[in-house]
């Protein structure tokens, strides 16, 4: 079946300008996560959803940063006014159910340059 | 220092050799264990939970040893094709943030 999979998978933007990434976890996966991942890192928790509800939001570094899941299905991770330092791979994986056991799915990830 | 803490390598093994890489986290309330595997510029993937007891799949072994706070993999016989990053994964599941990974090691293989 499909996997997860996240659009654009490129995406240069000039410092300032606002970027939406999309996630379209696995059908019936209750469990969404965010993650940022820096060049020569391993990926960095930035948000968590079940189902519509984001339960932890602790990891986003800024204001700027904003996650939605409205239908506990597709996710958009936002960031506005991008900065240099906001340049990073943007992974998401989903699980079937909220369990630290659960295997956890990624998408091949949003390449994010800010120039 | 980091919470998880792994040797960034590489590793750099001939084809059929035994390697082995250790992983350490500071918390000791830390529940959960795994294993990922990243290829170069793909996604992580799942390779093996770690369970307290060991656990083995095929030329792949995990072990945790919690007294120590370090979970270790080793990979016996190895083959070009396990040239990767290994990310070791670390949860306690008070909360989704809990789930941290370390920076990877690098394992190239050489024929």
């Amino acid at each position: 079946g499909a996997g997860v999979s996240q659009s654009p998978r490129y995406k240069v933007a000039k410092r300032g300008q606002d970027v939406a990434l999309r996630c379209d976890p696995i059908s019936g996966h209750v469990s969404l996560f965010w993650y940022q991942q820096a060049l020569g890192q391993g990926p960095e928790f930035l948000t968590y959803f079940q189902n519509e509800a984001q339960l932890d939001k602790s990891g986003l570094p800024s204001d700027r940063f904003f996650a939605e899941r409205p239908e506990g299905s597709v996710s958009t991770l936002k960031i506005q006014r991008t900065q240099q330092e906001d340049s990073a791979v943007y992974l998401c994986a989903s699980s079937l159910v909220p369990s630290s056991q659960e295997t956890q799915y990624f998408g091949p990830g949003t390449r994010l340059l800010v120039l | 220092r980091k919470e998880v803490e792994q040797d960034p390598g590489p590793f750099n093994v001939p084809e059929g050799a035994t390697v082995a890489f250790n992983c350490t986290y500071s918390n000791s309330a830390s529940q959960s264990f795994f294993w990922y595997r990243q290829d170069c510029r793909k996604e992580p993937k799942l390779l093996m939970s770690v369970y307290s007891s060991g656990n083995e799949d095929g030329r792949f072994t995990a072990q945790l040893n919690r007294a120590s706070q370090y979970i270790s993999l080793l990979i016996r016989d190895s083959k070009l094709s396990d040239s990767a990053t290994y990310l070791c994964v670390v949860t306690r599941y008070s909360s989704a943030s809990k789930i941290i990974f370390g920076s990877g090691t690098r394992l190239s293989i050489r024929p």
